[in-house]
């Protein structure tokens, strides 16, 4: 069965202090991997698309890797407005993403 | 590029009636999905559809639960005889299918609860 699970459920950190999001996934033909943050009362809001291991993409203070079990979502020096919830997905044989249930970071100053 | 549009933002019902939401997907985006989210977990998948047709349905989605695409624009999802463990976030998102995986954009959601 396609399962994504995402650590830690809760992160709180210090404004610059940087550190990872991890997603680990179990699924048969992987064919993309995707991130979004959601905002308490809102809708999942794009990041990243990872289509192979090895892949990398950045978007200012958040860059995304890929493995053939996980992915990471690095946060640099964050700051208090990247408080929210981080969401990992994958889609596999299907179009419906597989969402794992989130890390909830706050960043406070 | 308005983005995806869900109308309305918050349902208040009571058990036992009957609720319909509308989704206004990206413009040129040929699919439609709707999900399911509450509180503490991720969002999960009910159906989609490409153009007009429904071409995969959940096993989430119980046969109170109808939705269309007319024409191939906007859609509705409607919930018949609602119970309390309809109450949850419906999110609404597009796409545009290309060869590889194809990323959905969300909208804003339809904030539903059944008193």
């Amino acid at each position: 069965e396609d399962q994504v699970t995402q650590s830690p459920e809760a992160l709180r950190l210090q404004e610059g202090e940087s550190s990872s999001l991890n997603c680990s996934y179990t699924v048969s033909g992987l064919r993309g991997l995707f991130w979004y943050r959601q905002d308490p009362g809102k809708g999942p809001e794009f990041l990243f698309t990872l289509y192979s291991a090895g892949e990398e993409k950045e978007k200012e203070r958040l860059k995304a890797t890929l493995t053939k079990k996980e992915s990471f979502l690095h946060i640099t020096a964050p700051k208090p407005e990247d408080s929210a919830t981080y969401l990992c997905a994958v889609q596999a044989a299907g179009t419906a993403l597989i969402f794992g249930k989130g890390t909830t970071l706050s960043v406070s100053s | 590029d308005t983005g995806v549009s869900q109308d309305p933002r918050h349902k208040i019902t009571k058990r036992g009636q009957n609720v319909t939401f509308r989704c206004d997907p990206i413009s040129e985006h040929n699919r439609l999905y709707w999900y399911r989210q509450t509180l503490g977990q991720g969002p999960e998948f009910l159906t989609y559809f490409q153009n007009e047709a429904q071409l995969e349905k959940s096993r989430l989605l119980s046969d109170r639960f109808s939705a269309e695409r007319p024409k191939g624009s906007f859609s509705t999802l409607e919930i018949q005889r609602t119970e309390q463990g309809d109450s949850a976030m419906y999110l609404c998102a597009s796409s545009l299918a290309k060869g590889q995986a194809d990323t959905q954009y969300f909208g804003p959601g339809t904030r539903l609860t059944v008193l």
